[in-house]
């Protein structure tokens, strides 16, 4: 079984550029997450989705960040304009209830690491 | 959002048995337990997760504690690439979210 794929693996802009990291998730799971690591950190979680509607997104900067999942599958997380603190490692993820437990768990990609210079 | 405390790392030896606690005084009763770990340069990967009972799976064990206010992760033999981070998480119920913390670092000495 295919894992989640996130692309790029890496990514250098300028602060106030924009850049943006596309996710593919595990075919035929419903929910997507797109989390922030900072370094030494754990992840924090950006904005989840529910096929193509969002969850939760309490966490997302509005004002620079933006996420959609069209048609259930892909997503993309964007950032316009980029700021120092921006320089993180993002990381998507997808879930599904664990046959035999009908607990959720998530699937992560390898992330983007993004730095802003 | 519930909180888990764990020490900031540990060190182990190569094929002994390791075990990482991890508090969560404030858990509620619909509160699953998950524990993650991430290797360097990858995402977290599902390690294993609890109620009430003990579990067992081919990674690992959890020993979670009568008053589940604190739990344990036991690595049986610990080899060199089970050195991670490894993420001690209350799983919220709806929606079901992960709050990852800061978690604990494991070192394995040859």
């Amino acid at each position: 079984e295919a894992g989640v794929a996130q692309s790029p693996r890496y990514k250098i802009i300028e602060k106030r550029q924009s850049v943006a990291f596309w996710c593919n998730p595990i075919s035929g799971h419903a929910t997507l997450y797109w989390y922030q690591q900072i370094l030494g950190q754990g992840p924090k979680l950006l904005i989840q989705f529910q096929n193509n509607g969002v969850v939760d997104d309490s966490q997302l900067p509005k004002d620079r960040f933006s996420a959609e999942r069209l048609k259930g599958v892909d997503s993309t997380l964007k950032i316009q304009p980029a700021k120092l603190e921006d320089s993180a490692v993002y990381l998507c993820a997808s879930s599904t209830v664990r046959p035999g437990t009908g607990e959720n768990i998530q699937y992560f990609g390898a992330g983007t690491r993004l730095s802003v210079l | 959002d519930a909180k888990t405390t764990q020490p900031n790392s540990m060190e182990s030896n190569e094929e002994e048995p390791v075990h990482l606690p991890c508090n969560h005084s404030t858990i509620s009763g619909t509160d699953y337990i998950h524990w993650y770990r991430q290797l360097p340069s990858q995402g977290p990967e599902y390690v294993i997760h609890g109620l009430t009972s003990n579990v067992n799976n081919r990674m690992a064990s959890l020993a979670i504690a009568e008053d589940r206010k604190s739990s344990t992760l036991i690595l049986h033999r610990a080899t060199l690439r089970d050195a991670a981070v490894y993420y001690c998480i209350l799983r919220e119920l709806e929606p079901p979210k992960l709050t990852f913390g800061k978690g604990i670092t494991l070192s394995v000495r040859p």
